[in-house]
């Protein structure tokens, strides 16, 4: 079964404009912790956000905020004022904290955001 | 203030060679992990190791795939008698301990290997 589900292949956003990019997850684990990266066309890995399942707000970090809903097992991305510099890949990502593989990172199959002018 | 390194950024390869991937974690950083990301699709673990050890290599595919960390140098991913299916992006990500704290585990830019 599959883990992490990122349901949109491509998003599209006007610049200046909010987004959401949506992410539900699948754990019998109470404790787990919750990622964002960004991908752009160069290639590499950039951390954006960190959520703890047991963090009771919402992570922020600047334009980036994680929308944290536990019951529907959801842990939707919105970025604020999105700039060109935005248009890149973005994968969710989870870690269960169960022994054994708390160190692995399980990852959706991203979301492609263009922004445009 | 190096972050993870590795190299090379890309290697081309013809079927039935080997291909060897150098990943140096962040200073005081003793974990690393290797990933590999398939066209289209997101990261998938590999590997987990620590100096000297591996931890995890339920990842790893059973046969031609091997990574170590030796005590000085390196971590290095080889994979031999390679073949077009293992054309990927392989990601590095090291972490200063176990991943049982909260922090996220750095990455580095990737070695994407083409093979012919």
């Amino acid at each position: 079964a599959q883990k992490i589900t990122q349901t949109q292949p491509g998003m599209f956003v006007q610049e200046k404009e909010a987004v959401t990019l949506d992410c539900t997850y699948d754990t019998s684990d109470q404790s787990y912790g919750l990622f964002w990266y960004k991908q752009p066309s160069s290639g590499e890995m950039i951390f954006l956000i960190y959520q703890g399942s047991y963090d009771e707000q919402n992570a922020t970090e600047g334009r980036y905020s994680l929308n944290f809903q536990k019951a529907r097992k959801s842990a939707n991305l919105v970025i604020s004022a999105s700039q060109l510099g935005d248009s890149a890949m973005y994968f969710c990502a989870m870690r269960e904290r169960r022994r054994g593989s708390n160190y692995k990172l399980t990852f959706g199959k991203g979301t492609l955001l263009t922004v445009n002018p | 203030n190096a972050g993870v390194m590795q190299n090379p950024r890309h290697l081309v390869r013809r079927r039935g060679q080997e291909a060897r991937l150098r990943c140096s974690p962040m200073k005081g950083h003793s974990h690393v992990y290797w990933y590999r990301q398939l066209p289209e699709e997101g990261l998938k673990f590999m590997v987990y190791l620590q100096k000297e050890n591996i931890i995890d290599e339920s990842g790893m595919p059973k046969e031609r795939f091997s990574a170590e960390f030796p005590k000085e140098g390196p971590s290095i991913l080889r994979i031999q008698q390679v073949v077009r299916g293992d054309s990927a992006a392989y990601f590095c990500a090291s972490s200063p301990n176990s991943g049982t704290d909260t922090g996220e585990l750095f990455f580095g830019e990737g070695s994407r290997l083409t093979v012919l």
